[in-house]
């Protein structure tokens, strides 16, 4: 069965230094996955998502994420957070049981200091 | 173009009352997926309807909570009698098409507490 582990479940950092939010994942194929975002009291809105092409996926707000089987990791990173940054994310992957399935990790609550 | 849209948007009801959820999805999306993220845990499917069918439901916890697509537009989650352990956020999402990668569009989620 296929699952998502988000290695930390809260990560502070300071203002324009980068950001790293960690994301195992388990899958007996190569999986779809996605980076979506929660701000405070809004919907979850997708960052970024791997389908199999370039393993190097850039997304939205200077996110971008790596997909590296070999280690199965799919790592959110940006060079300089900002305080806008600072919601919860989630790291998710595709059910290969049901294409309509997605399953989520925990979630990482990413906290901004001035 | 309007995203998933949930109505409402916080609920507070006493445990053994009644509450419905409705989601409005994406206009033309055929899938319409219900998740829910009690406290503290990750969020969890629910269920999954192409057009008014169920497609899969094997996330519904119990025989309590009942999800419809009457017209294949827009889909409402009743939860009846509510528990306490009902309480947390419940996130509607649509999809134009159903199949393995694709992206699916959120609403805001419904925060619901059972008292």
């Amino acid at each position: 069965a296929q699952s998502v582990t988000q290695l930390d479940s809260h990560v502070s950092v300071s203002e324009g230094t980068p950001v790293l939010l960690r994301c195992n994942y388990s899958s007996s194929y190569s999986p779809s996955l996605f980076w979506y975002v929660q701000h405070p009291n809004k919907g979850l809105q997708l960052l970024l998502k791997y389908t199999s092409a370039a393993t190097l996926v850039k997304g939205i707000n200077g996110f971008e994420a790596e997909f590296k089987k070999s280690e199965t990791s799919f790592h959110l990173t940006k060079p300089s957070a900002h305080m806008s940054d600072a919601a919860e994310y989630f790291c998710v992957v595709s059910s290969y049981s049901s294409a309509s399935k997605i399953i989520f990790g925990s979630g990482t609550r990413l906290s901004i200091r001035p | 173009e309007a995203g998933v849209t949930q109505f409402p948007s916080h609920s507070v009801i006493e445990k053994g009352q009644t509450v419905t959820l409705r989601c409005d999805p994406i206009s033309g999306h055929d899938n319409l997926y219900w998740y829910r993220r009690v406290m503290g845990k990750e969020i969890k499917f629910l269920l999954h309807f192409v057009k008014e069918s169920k497609q899969d439901e094997s996330g519904m916890p119990n025989n309590r909570f009942l999800a419809e697509r009457t017209g294949g537009t827009y889909s409402t989650l009743k939860v009846q009698p509510a528990e306490l352990e009902d309480s947390g956020v419940y996130f509607c999402a649509s999809s134009p098409y159903m199949q393995e990668g694709e992206t699916q569009y959120f609403g805001p989620g419904t925060r619901l507490l059972v008292l």
